[in-house]
């Protein structure tokens, strides 16, 4: 069964930067994953931030940015609003059965 | 505008079942991917199953966890999406999302862009 590893939290102060990661348990994450990234707020549907690990959606801030760092997935925010407070998922492809995995989630607090 | 609305959500006995719905606008939901997510209460995001556009023959694909539980169909003429569940256990408590998925190889959209807000399902005596 795979599974895709996030940090559990991270703090941010207003204006700084932080990097969010995501980790597979089948190895190395590739551009073949395309991963894709999502921010959910409390009472809210996820939305999505950014896909095929840097490509940005029409309505995602430019201060967030995809990357592939160190054999993970990664997701940097710069420049955090206190507005970014949020879960973050991260959502992995493998092709097969399952198609994809989502990760275990990130919460980032902005204090 | 792309919306997705769910509905059909509600409090069933364990071993009961329930359909849910997905009522899709501003594109044809034949055209894409469809997919279900659901997230427990405080937990995570969790992908229950996925059925392909109408060119892939609207195939379908399961998370294995589910055991052959779940179905997925639709219904062109209504521009919707179902999610029939059965033998529905406590552990299927959980908010059920419907989105439009696209997330396969050589797929010309963007993966996982619209989602819905959720149907609540409770499974409890």
């Amino acid at each position: 069964q795979t599974v895709v590893t996030q940090e559990p939290s991270l703090t941010v102060s207003p204006g700084g930067t932080v990097t969010l990661t995501c980790a597979s348990s089948t190895g190395a994450v590739i551009s073949g994953n395309y991963p894709a990234w999502f921010q959910q707020k409390p009472g809210q549907a996820p939305r999505a931030l950014i896909y095929g690990t840097a490509n940005k959606h029409s309505w995602t801030p430019a201060r967030f940015s995809g990357s592939l760092l160190g054999g993970k997935a990664a997701l940097t925010l710069s420049g955090v609003q206190p507005e970014d407070e949020a879960e973050y998922y991260c959502l992995l492809y493998y092709g097969g059965a399952p198609p994809y995995v989502f990760g275990t989630g990130t919460k980032v607090t902005v204090l | 505008e792309v919306q997705l609305v769910e509905s059909g959500g509600g409090l069933v006995q364990p071993g009961g079942s329930l359909r849910l719905s997905c009522a899709g606008s501003g594109f044809s939901l034949s055209d894409h991917y469809m997919d279900w997510v659901r997230q427990a209460p405080g937990k995570g995001l969790e992908w229950v199953g996925r059925t392909g556009n109408k060119a892939y023959s609207y195939t379908t694909q399961y998370a294995a966890s589910l055991k052959g539980r779940f179905t997925i169909s639709r219904d062109a003429s209504k521009n919707s999406l179902y999610l029939h569940m059965s033998s529905l256990k406590t552990e299927d408590t959980a908010l059920y999302y419907c989105v439009r998925g696209n997330f396969y190889a050589g797929s010309i959209y963007p993966p996982f862009d619209y989602w819905g807000r959720g149907t609540l399902v409770t499974v409890s005596s």
